[in-house]
């Protein structure tokens, strides 16, 4: 069975520095997806970044990065020069063989001006 | 990207009552997903919506509690039924979008009283 592991439950970070929101995982399939999802305190989940288990580079979008080592079985989410508005939850997901994404216990961030 | 229209966004209900939430998405899609989101935890997937075909329940979640219509492409219901307290959560649903995970409704949060 897939599982995700989200280690830090809060964090506070000083504005504009940069973040790692730490993501292990479990499974057995030898094909998968990781995702990063934010949800600020409004509730919406807003996509932030995929990485395949294939892809050779990490994926990157804007000043979102993903940390991927595969045979530590980490997707590690790093933030460049955080701002206020990066405060939320974050989720680190994976994609199930079936097509469903299972999500992990999430990371609250905050960031501190 | 698919736009997803979830309603309502809110709702106080009383115990022993039903709540239904819709969701119409702006494209056809194959398979639409309900989740539930417990105050300060993740997110659980309740059931996958097919089209022309019962729901798919994951385990703990069951048909007469969370009943499922899909009666197109476009548009999916979820009722929580004989309501209680520990229903109160945000519900949220969701359409995949190969290799970039799941594009997620705005949320219904309901409180039971």
């Amino acid at each position: 069975a897939q599982k995700i592991t989200q280690t830090q439950p809060g964090m506070f970070v000083q504005e504009k520095e940069a973040v790692t929101l730490d993501c292990t995982y479990d499974t057995s399939d030898p094909s998968y997806g990781l995702f990063w999802y934010k949800q600020p305190s409004s509730g919406e989940m807003i996509f932030l970044i995929y990485q395949g288990s294939y892809d050779q580079q990490n994926a990157t979008e804007g000043r979102y990065s993903l940390n991927f080592q595969k045979a530590r079985k980490s997707a590690n989410l790093v933030i460049s020069a955080s701002q206020l508005g990066d405060s939320a939850m974050y989720f680190c997901a994976i994609r199930r063989r079936d097509d469903k994404i299972i999500f992990g216990k999430g990371t609250r961030l905050h960031i501190l001006p | 990207s698919a736009v997803i229209s979830q309603k309502p966004s809110r709702d106080i209900c009383q115990r022993g009552t039903s709540l239904t939430i819709q969701c119409q998405v702006d494209s056809q899609v194959t398979m639409m997903f309900w989740y539930r989101q417990q105050p300060g935890q993740s997110l659980t997937l309740i059931a996958t919506a097919n089209q022309g075909s019962e729901a798919t329940y994951e385990s703990g979640f069951v048909i007469d509690k969370f009943p499922i219509s899909r009666p197109n492409l476009t548009f999916s219901t979820l009722t929580v039924s004989n309501l209680s307290p520990e229903d109160s959560s945000i519900y949220l649903c969701s359409v995949d979008r190969p290799n970039y995970g799941y594009t997620f409704g705005s949320g219904t949060r309901l409180t039971v009283v």
